[in-house]
This record gives structure tokens, sequence and C-alpha cells, in this order.
């Protein structure tokens, strides 16, 4: 079945750039769906921050937008999310998603945790 | 773009029926028939339950139903049982091709 995974560094430093990778395996990401990025603050609720399109179109939260870059790389079978200049309003529990359109995420990560500090 | 907005909690014994609300806008809930919903147990992963409004993925129980009228959505849990206490979420798909969560609200089943 598919399955998503998450990895990268569980701490930053602020000002830094937060990146992290989802390993997809059961499906080929060319192939088809939106591959997307949530977040949840310590506590609080989900946050969309983008998805990308299996053929590259890019779709960001208008609040992250100046700040998130999210890359697929299809010889690895997985898709990226950088965050830049990050603050420690920015840790949480970061997931990455599959969705068929691109509001249904029916197949989720486990999730990592990342806490921005010094 | 603002958070949809749930109610913090609500509350069912077994056998209740109860629903939750998530209202938003005419930039999102009201202009689109892509709401979804999803369940969210303590320290794991959210799991889709709902979507387009009313749709059901396999798997998930008939007693889950989805619905919505002008600007709000609700999701209706019938038949309550105690494996259902958990947080549930809302999500719509919002104007410049944009998604919008609810704040979540957290079920408890007395």
């Amino acid at each position: 079945q598919v399955q998503l995974q998450e990895s990268g560094p569980g701490l930053v430093k602020p000002s830094e750039t937060l990146s992290l990778s989802c390993a997809v395996s059961g499906y080929s990401i060319s192939s088809g769906y939106y591959w997307g990025w949530i977040r949840q603050p310590p506590g609080k609720g989900l946050e969309w921050i983008g998805s990308i399109y299996h053929s590259g179109s890019t779709y960001y939260n208008p609040s992250l937008k100046s700040r998130v870059t999210i890359s697929v790389d299809t010889s690895k079978n997985q898709f990226s999310l950088k965050l830049s200049s990050v603050t420690a309003a920015d840790t949480a529990v970061y997931y990455c998603a599959r969705s068929r359109g691109l509001d249904t995420f029916d197949i989720w990560g486990q999730g990592t945790m990342v806490t921005v500090s010094s | 773009q603002s958070a949809l907005t749930q109610p913090a909690s609500v509350s069912g014994s077994p056998g209740q029926s109860i629903t939750i609300s998530c209202t938003g806008t005419s930039s999102d809930v009201g202009s689109y028939n892509l709401v979804s919903w999803y369940q969210q147990d303590p320290g794991k992963a959210p799991k889709l339950m709902i979507y387009e409004i009313s749709k059901r993925p396999s798997g998930v129980s008939n007693r889950f139903s989805g619905s919505k009228s002008g600007n709000s959505a609700s999701l209706t849990i019938s038949g309550l049982q105690a494996e259902d206490e958990a947080d549930y979420y809302c999500c719509s798909y919002a104007s410049s091709t944009s998604l919008v969560f609810g704040g979540g609200t957290k079920l408890t089943v007395l």
C-alpha cells in the first residue's frame, strides 16, 4: 500500500532554513495526485503549507508563500519542503500527505516534530 | 485567509448524534463543494473521514455524514461510539488556489 515517511532535522536555529523530505513508497509520484505539506504547532490546529502536483505545479499558503518552496525528486520518489527564515512560531509537527484533488488528503505520513530554537 | 470557524468542543452520549459546524465565507466554503473532514487521535496523523462535502472514503463508517448550506458545512456522527472521541478538523478549498483548515473541535463521548 502507499506509505509516506517524513525525514529531516528535528532542531533548526532561528533565521535558518527548515528542510524536510517525504519519501513515498508503493506509488510513483510522477503518475499522479497532489503531494502536500501540513503542519500543526503543539496543542494547536492544522495549517496547510502548500502542495505540488505531479507535473510540478506548486500551490502555497498565501501567508507562507514568500518563505516556502516545495519540489519533487522523481528519481528518489520523494518530495521536499524548504521553509526559510524560521522563527519559534514555525515549531510544529510537519506532515506530508497525498491528495486526490488539492483538498482531499487521503494518505498521511506519521509526522515529524521540528523545533526552532537556538 | 482566516481559519474556518469550528466550535472548540462538542460532547454526546453513546448512541446519540452530534453535529460539528464549520463556518467560512463566500471565498471558501460558500463557493466550492470542496470541504473535507479529518479525524485526529492524540499523537496521530489525521484521517480523512469526508470529502467533497458528503462523500465517504472506503472503510469509513456510514455513521459519518457531511452537508453544506451557504457558507457553512457540517459533520454529523450518528450512533456515537467511544472510539469516535477525537479532534475533528474541516478543510475547504479557497480562492486563489488555496486551502484553509478549521481550528478543530474536540469531541468528547460522555
